[in-house]
């Protein structure tokens, strides 16, 4: 199948500072990119969609002020949690989608733990 | 309102026993649907899918799913569990705006 890779799959960082992380489709186009955010024990709810050179599309109630979301090429997706706080801390995970063949699967990234202090 | 559901929270069961996790969907029509499992720290692994056709889908390690349009679920099985099978596992859904509806997840705990 195809895969997604997160970088990093883990950030400890201070509040008040900002943390990119990278969301890349290794072998295949990805037409559109999800950011997922998971608190533990809980299911994954979806952040925002985002469509190569388009701006995102963020749900109901998420800031699109402190979650930045890039999708620049058809393989890269950035997420930039902006002035973070202890309660941004969070298990974020991205997903990416291509259709090939009119297969409307999604892969998901491993996933990257923030921790903010 | 488009929704998954999965009724349980939390499965204990022995292993080499049977295992049947239980979802149901709300849509006015067949959703593609999903099961996933997340081991601890992971990122999710598609077990297997439905789009269309046989309603009796066979999965990666052993696992099946029975789609049922008159309960409106998507029920998943594995006759013998592994100590391995211990994770988080979720059902999801696209509807019409193919964005995934995912359900609260179904925790499962093997014992030896």
């Amino acid at each position: 199948g195809a895969v997604v890779s997160q970088h990093p799959s883990w950030v400890i960082c201070k509040s008040g500072t900002s943390v990119k992380i990278e969301c890349r489709s290794l072998d295949f186009q990805a037409t559109t990119m999800f950011w997922y955010r998971q608190f533990p024990k809980q299911s994954l709810m979806l952040m925002a969609t985002s469509n190569e050179g388009s701006k995102a599309t963020y749900e109901q109630g998420v800031e699109k002020d402190k979650f930045l979301i890039n999708h620049a090429s058809l393989t890269l997706s950035t997420l930039t949690v902006t002035s973070a706080h202890p309660e941004d801390s969070s298990f974020y995970i991205c997903s990416a989608r291509g259709f090939s063949g009119g297969n409307n699967e999604q892969f998901f990234g491993p996933g990257t733990r923030l921790t903010v202090l | 309102a488009q929704s998954v559901t999965q009724p349980d929270i939390h499965i204990t069961v022995s292993e080499g026993a049977s295992l049947e996790l239980r979802c149901n969907y709300s849509y006015g029509a067949t959703p593609y649907l999903f099961w996933y499992v997340q081991s601890p720290g992971q990122g999710l692994q598609l077990l297997l899918k439905y789009f269309s056709g046989d309603t009796l889908v066979q999965g990666i390690k052993g696992f099946e799913a029975e789609f049922k349009r008159s309960q409106s679920s998507f029920n998943l099985r594995k006759p013998s569990v592994h100590w391995s099978d211990a994770a988080e596992y979720f059902c999801a859904g696209y509807f019409n705006d193919y964005k995934l509806s995912f359900g609260a997840g179904t925790t499962v705990t093997v014992r030896a």
